[in-house]
């Protein structure tokens, strides 16, 4: 089967740095992407991760473990407009289909 | 600008009334897919199309068709909605099958009373 799990929601304080992380088994692996979603609005892509280590984009950083079926999205010095779900997804390989979690839900407070 | 458009927005229907969802995309991609969301579940997906008359089902194609008669047009056709089909729809697309990031449209949330 293919199972992507993440924490249902988080809060944090604005100016922190934060964690979510994602465990997944799926039948294959082609690559690991981190969305964000405001609330009703369309998901944006984040990052990408397909061989193990951190990738750093800004105020975003993302890690992949391939042999622990791990990755985790790490956010720095929070602003209220991060206040979003972020989705975990990934691509078992064949064509671009995305197998996604249900999603982390992140409250960023003052 | 580079999009995803999808309409209508909101739809609000009654069971067994046929309806379509039209999903366009400017930026000359091959492969689109459509995705529902509920809560809990995350985001699944429909149906998908790697390019102009070649389509294949996903996860979830129950009470759903589609067509892709030209190539930036990828409209979700509900023959007969039920409750069960209350969602979040989301149309995406990429420059082809096997590229990423995949582009979503801004969502089409449905309701079957």
């Amino acid at each position: 089967g293919q199972n992507i799990d993440q924490p249902t929601e988080m809060t944090a304080t604005e100016g922190a740095i934060v964690q979510i992380n994602c465990t997944y088994q799926t039948s294959g692996f082609n690559g690991l992407f981190w969305y964000q979603q405001h609330a009703g609005e369309a998901p944006t892509f984040l990052s990408y991760n397909v061989l193990d280590g951190l990738e750093e984009k800004g105020r975003f950083s993302s890690f992949l473990s391939r042999s622990k079926g791990y990755s985790y999205l790490l956010l720095k010095e929070l602003q209220m407009k991060d206040s979003a779900s972020y989705l975990c997804a990934v691509n078992p390989g064949g064509y671009n289909k995305l197998i996604f979690g249900a999603g982390t839900r992140l409250a960023v407070h003052p | 600008e580079a999009q995803v458009t999808q309409n209508p927005r909101y739809l609000i229907t009654v069971t067994g009334k046929k309806l379509t969802v039209t999903c366009s995309q400017n930026m000359n991609h091959e492969y689109m897919s459509w995705y529902r969301q509920d809560p809990g579940l995350g985001l699944r997906q429909i149906y998908y199309s790697m390019n102009v008359e070649v389509t294949d089902k996903g996860d979830v194609p129950e009470g759903y068709k589609v067509s892709r008669k030209e190539k930036r047009n990828f409209p979700l056709i509900l023959e007969s909605p039920s409750p069960n089909q209350t969602s979040l729809y989301f149309c995406a697309s990429s420059s082809s099958v096997r590229s990423f990031p995949l582009h979503f449209g801004n969502g089409t949330r449905l309701t079957v009373t």
